[in-house]
């Protein structure tokens, strides 16, 4: 079964400063999507940042990039510059093949500002 | 995304009712998803479909139903409620073709909260 692992349920990080978000799967295939998707205390579901398997460079948003190591199977998330509005669930999502193309989503990960 | 909407955003229901989530898109996508999350938990695909004829089960189909009524609108029944589908709803929606780097990324809409008591 392709499973996706966040190792850190919660996080915490002092405005300002940057803070990585850990996530690691499981495929056996060479082409897929990686996503990031933000839900803060709304609930709404929100994209952060998208990467494509076959892209060797490392996709970034403003604030936001992503540390992808295909061999590793590892798709960490940089958040630059924390700001009060960044504390939110933060869930990783790949998407590939087999799955038919369904996002596998992790279990998430709290991430807490301190002012 | 204003683009996805839910309706209702929030419903509380009896044991054994029957019940309607509804789900639009003014985003022209093909594709449509139904998710459930429950608390400490990501999301799990209840059904989807990538176009008005497909229909597809999810991960977690079981006591739900699902109708694509037109290519903007797919709707999620529970036919007979119980408390274990109290739950946070999502419907979703992407387009492979349409998505500007070709990645189909999904697009959600506000949830809706169900209780079921």
């Amino acid at each position: 079964a392709q499973t996706v692992t966040q190792s850190q349920p919660e996080m915490s990080v002092q405005e300002a400063e940057t803070v990585t978000l850990s996530c690691t799967y499981d495929t056996s295939e060479s082409d897929y999507y990686l996503f990031w998707y933000k839900q803060p205390p709304s609930r709404q579901m929100i994209l952060v940042i998208r990467q494509e398997a076959y892209k060797q460079q490392n996709a970034t948003e403003n604030r936001f990039s992503v540390n992808f190591q295909k061999a590793a199977k590892s798709f960490s998330l940089k958040i630059s510059d924390s700001q009060l509005g960044d504390a939110a669930m933060y869930f990783c999502a790949p998407h590939w093949r087999d799955s038919n193309y369904q996002l596998i989503w992790g279990a998430g990960t709290k991430l807490i500002i301190k002012p | 995304d204003a683009d996805v909407t839910q309706t209702p955003r929030n419903r509380i229901t009896k044991t054994g009712k029957r019940i309607m989530l509804e789900c639009s898109q003014t985003k022209g996508h093909d594709r449509m998803y139904w998710y459930r999350q429950d608390p400490g938990l990501g999301l799990r695909l209840i059904y989807y479909s990538f176009d008005v004829k497909d229909i597809n089960k999810g991960e977690i189909s079981d006591g739900y139903s699902v109708s694509r009524q037109a290519q903007a609108k797919f709707s999620l029944s529970l036919e007979s409620a119980i408390p274990n589908q109290t739950a946070l709803y999502f419907c979703a929606t992407s387009d492979p073709v349409l998505d500007s780097q070709s990645t189909d990324t999904q697009y959600f809409g506000p949830g809706t909260r169900l209780t079921v008591l």
